[in-house]
């Protein structure tokens, strides 16, 4: 069983769209990141989020942190072509280790 | 780049066979994290360490064991390769700085016939 479950699991869009990407558990992180890989590469992170409620903006990607701190979610504005790749959310468990449990992964195709 | 290689790249085995796969870092990083990788799963931590000789489980630990004998490398070892554990497998690195970031290796594709 995914601790984390990501939605949708696959989004072919046309470039200038917007769309959300979903990261929801039952379980609560001590901090939550998001990550985009590219092919043949490892993941590279994108951004963390701490508190619950929290929102970061990075340049045309919105990340929010839910004030449970059990969910989050990724906004892409105005998509472009080079945000094709995967998208994988990420949660340290709040048992005070530094483990992370990845999410299921959303590959994003963005259509010239 | 972050200084952190894994070997072997790619690797084809026969079922039954012992493989071990090296991640080796130069930042003095004290996690160190080992995932597989398949699709429609996302990352799956198969095993961490947060120190030499300190290792614990992950989520899908059966049928692999992880070594730490010095800070700059963890080994994970397949003891008796089965075909379910062809995949993609990563390692990664992370301090204990708060900044809360996985640093990932280029990965190691293991095919096992």
């Amino acid at each position: 069983t995914q601790l984390l479950e990501q939605s949708p699991q696959f989004l072919s869009i046309q470039e200038g769209e917007n769309l959300t990407v979903y990261c929801n558990s039952s379980s609560v992180f001590s901090s939550l990141q998001w990550y985009r890989q590219e092919p043949g590469e490892g993941p590279v992170l994108l951004v963390t989020v701490v508190t619950g409620g929290e929102v970061k903006k990075l340049k045309r990607l919105t990340f929010q942190f839910g004030d449970a701190r059990k969910d989050s979610s990724l906004h892409i504005t105005a998509a472009q072509t080079g945000d094709t790749g995967l998208y994988l959310c990420a949660g340290r468990m709040v048992s005070g280790t530094y483990k992370y449990i990845f999410g299921t992964g959303t590959r994003l195709k963005v259509l010239a | 780049d972050a200084g952190i290689t894994q070997s072997p790249r790619h690797k084809v085995t026969e079922t039954g066979t012992p493989v071990t796969l090296r991640c080796h870092q130069t930042e003095n990083h004290r996690y160190m994290y080992w995932y597989r990788q398949d699709p429609g799963h996302g990352l799956r931590l198969i095993h961490y360490s947060y120190g030499v000789k300190d290792t614990d489980k992950g989520e899908v630990s059966d049928g692999y064991s992880v070594s730490r004998s010095k800070t700059e490398d963890f080994l994970l070892t397949l003891e008796s390769a089965t075909s379910s554990q062809t995949s993609v497998y990563f390692c990664a690195i992370s301090d204990t700085s708060g900044a809360n970031v996985l640093t990932f290796g280029a990965g190691s594709r293991l095919t096992v016939l």
